[in-house]
């Protein structure tokens, strides 16, 4: 079963505004990731954040993790029609050894 | 800088026939994961192999068994191919728990 919820399922915007995609989980965790991918191929990945650690950035990018309400956010800032994909966030749960994905958001970004 | 490779990257299977997916990856990496993505459902966890000489079933494991060959090779096999296996087949690996994953390219499986 889906341990991470992302809200919306869909997202479109124009080109130069940012994106704001959120994640909800039930469980403890040791990590939370998020993936990328495009139309008919694999996931790549874009960033950890640890659960002692509450934001990260990486380029454009910024993350922020609320253990407190198993919670996460990706922001995407300037968005870039390149940027039209899904994201997928991704629990790493203690004690296992498998990422549990949730259904993703597909962001739409227009020129 | 191959990362994890994934054979066929199509197939079409008749009802009952058999077929094995292939992964490599050259990263050294320990663990081994096999998931399959359907619309509307994510990605769902078959089997995965934390470690060369393990395997362990996912969420959805029944219809398939795999193999740990060595350590690069993690192969998925349906013994007896149903419509309800028709999917997109991902290979995943990584270094150890606390990392990410590195995708291949996908196995777009029809059964008919």
């Amino acid at each position: 079963s889906q341990q991470g919820e992302e809200d919306p399922q869909a997202l479109s915007i124009q080109e130069g505004e940012n994106a704001t995609m959120n994640c909800s989980y039930k469980t403890s965790i040791n990590n939370l990731q998020w993936y990328r991918q495009n139309s008919g191929r694999g996931l790549v990945h874009l960033i950890l954040i640890r659960s002692n650690e509450r934001e990260k950035h990486s380029g454009r990018l910024r993350v922020t993790l609320d253990t407190s309400k198993k919670s996460s956010s990706l922001l995407i800032t300037a968005s870039r029609a390149a940027d039209t994909a899904s994201y997928f966030c991704a629990t790493d749960e203690s004690g296992y050894s498998t990422l549990t994905f949730g259904k993703g958001t597909m962001l739409l970004v227009s020129p | 800088n191959a990362g994890v490779t994934q054979t066929p990257k199509f197939q079409v299977l008749k009802t009952g026939q058999s077929m094995t997916l292939q992964c490599a990856q050259d990263m050294n990496h320990n663990s081994m994961y096999w998931y399959r993505q359907d619309p509307g459902m994510g990605l769902r966890l078959i089997y995965y192999s934390a470690s060369e000489g393990t395997t362990d079933k996912g969420e959805v494991p029944n219809g398939y068994n795999v193999s740990r060959l060595n350590k690069r090779e993690f192969s998925l096999r349906l013994e007896s191919a149903a419509p309800s296996q028709t999917s997109v087949y991902f290979c995943a690996s990584r270094a150890s728990p606390n990392y990410g994953y590195t995708f291949g390219s996908g196995t777009r499986l029809t059964v008919v």
